[in-house]
């Protein structure tokens, strides 16, 4: 059973456009980061979301944790290809406890 | 910086060989983790540690196992490769604020 759900798989944009990244589960966790990964390199934390109903920013990435803590989104403005990757969310069940990861969105912007 | 440093990029193995893949952290913390990561599998957790000596299984163990004699230090061993462990892994450490800081990745082909 996959615990954390993200939608969708694969994405492939043009530069400017705008989009978003979904991150879903029926459990309720502690905290839900989101990290990215590029080709040949391992997962770069980008944020960590711990309040129910949270908004964080990024320059263009906005984050937002769900207010019953089973969901999060990513969403990003006006897309360059630098924002090309692979997205990851993971989630904490508990504090201090392993976390689990979300199978990933593949972003490609192209120019 | 802090720094994940995993041995080898890159490794060919043939079934029935032993496999070492080393870790080593700069930092000083408890918690290391080994990951392998597949396409369309996300990251999967095999085993984790929260100290030296100390050792947890993760989701996906079997045909695993771990060493931590030195708290910088995190080993997976292979006792005996075979085809399906070809794949991805990512060895990481977590802060105590929760990031996990990743190597950057083993690709273990096993023929």
């Amino acid at each position: 059973t996959q615990l954390l759900e993200q939608s969708p798989q694969f994405l492939s944009i043009q530069e400017g456009e705008n989009l978003t990244v979904y991150c879903n589960s029926s459990s309720v966790f502690s905290s839900l980061q989101w990290y990215r990964q590029e080709p040949g390199e391992g997962p770069v934390l980008l944020v960590t979301v711990v309040t129910g109903g949270e908004v964080k920013k990024l320059k263009r990435l906005t984050f937002q944790f769900g207010d019953a803590r089973k969901d999060s989104s990513l969403h990003i403005t006006a897309a360059q290809p630098g924002d090309t990757g692979l997205y990851l969310c993971a989630g904490a069940r508990q504090a201090g406890t392993a976390l689990i990861f979300g199978k990933g969105t593949t972003l490609s912007v192209s120019s | 910086d802090v720094k994940v440093t995993q041995s080898s990029r890159y490794l060919v193995k043939r079934t029935g060989e032993k496999v070492f893949l080393e870790c080593v952290q700069d930092m000083d913390h408890e918690n290391m983790f080994w990951y392998r990561q597949d396409p369309g599998l996300g990251l999967r957790l095999i085993y984790f540690s929260y100290d030296v000596k100390m050792k947890e299984k993760g989701d996906i163990p079997e045909g695993y196992s771990v060493s931590r004699e030195k708290k910088e230090r995190f080993s997976l061993i292979l006792e005996s490769a075979s085809t399906n462990q070809t794949s991805m892994y990512l060895c990481a450490m977590r802060a105590p604020e929760g990031e996990l800081f990743f190597g950057e990745g083993s690709r273990l082909t096993v023929l």
